[in-house]
């Protein structure tokens, strides 16, 4: 069955600190690997999408990383600010069902000062 | 910058009632699509939507959903007899093309009470 998983569940860091998240997921074959940040109450706002092919993708202060092999993917968050408070969610998309996205549970991260 | 909005964002109905739930994508876009994230739980995907018919649902959207696109904006999501279960945060997102390594970009969604 295709399935993403996520943890830790939970995390709580002090601003200013880095973190990394995980993700390992069972879907294959599959297209690419999303990483989406939500606010409470907000819809999810995309932050990296990699294809099978690549290892690592950055955006600001968010790196994603890929490995196929083993079918695990991170999310590292440098510098962390009050604002990173928010669920993290990994979203995997099925080579023969590219729309069909499969959701991570995702990580609450909490950033305190 | 243009976003996808949702309308209304809090939405209450008795059981058994029937619902529509609005969307306006971003105007460039060409595929829909509806989610939905109950409380505590992972976000579903529901169904997408391209050239005015059905592209791909899931389990979750059965005879009680539809979905129509009635005019060149709008996007909406149709449940015909709610149930308790029906009760969740329901997100639509819109791409300018399907799968790929195309952004959805989501809507902030319509939270349905269903009582």
């Amino acid at each position: 069955k295709n399935q993403v998983e996520q943890s830790p569940q939970s995390l709580i860091i002090l601003e200013g600190k880095n973190c990394t998240l995980q993700c390992n997921y069972t879907v294959s074959p599959f297209s690419n690997l999303r990483w989406y940040k939500q606010d409470t109450g907000r819809g999810p706002v995309s932050l990296t999408i990699m294809t099978f092919s690549e290892n690592t993708k950055s955006n600001g202060r968010y790196t994603a990383t890929l490995d196929a092999d083993t079918k695990q993917s991170s999310l590292h968050i440098t510098a962390s600010q009050l604002s990173d408070s928010a669920s993290y969610i990994c979203v995997v998309s099925p080579l023969d069902n590219t729309d069909k996205l499969i959701f991570g549970t995702g990580t609450r991260l909490q950033v305190f000062p | 910058e243009p976003e996808v909005t949702q309308t209304p964002s809090h939405q209450v109905t008795q059981m058994g009632q029937e619902v529509i739930l609005r969307c306006v994508p971003i105007s460039n876009h060409l595929y829909f699509y509806w989610y939905r994230q109950i409380l505590g739980q992972k976000v579903e995907f529901l169904v997408s939507f391209y050239n005015n018919e059905i592209s791909e649902k899931s389990e979750i959207f059965d005879d009680q959903f539809s979905v129509e696109r009635p005019d060149g904006s709008n996007f909406t999501l149709k449940i015909r007899s709610t149930k308790l279960e029906d009760s969740a945060m329901y997100f639509c997102a819109s791409a300018t093309e399907a799968g790929g390594t195309d952004t959805q970009y989501f809507g902030p969604g319509t939270r349905l009470t269903v009582l």
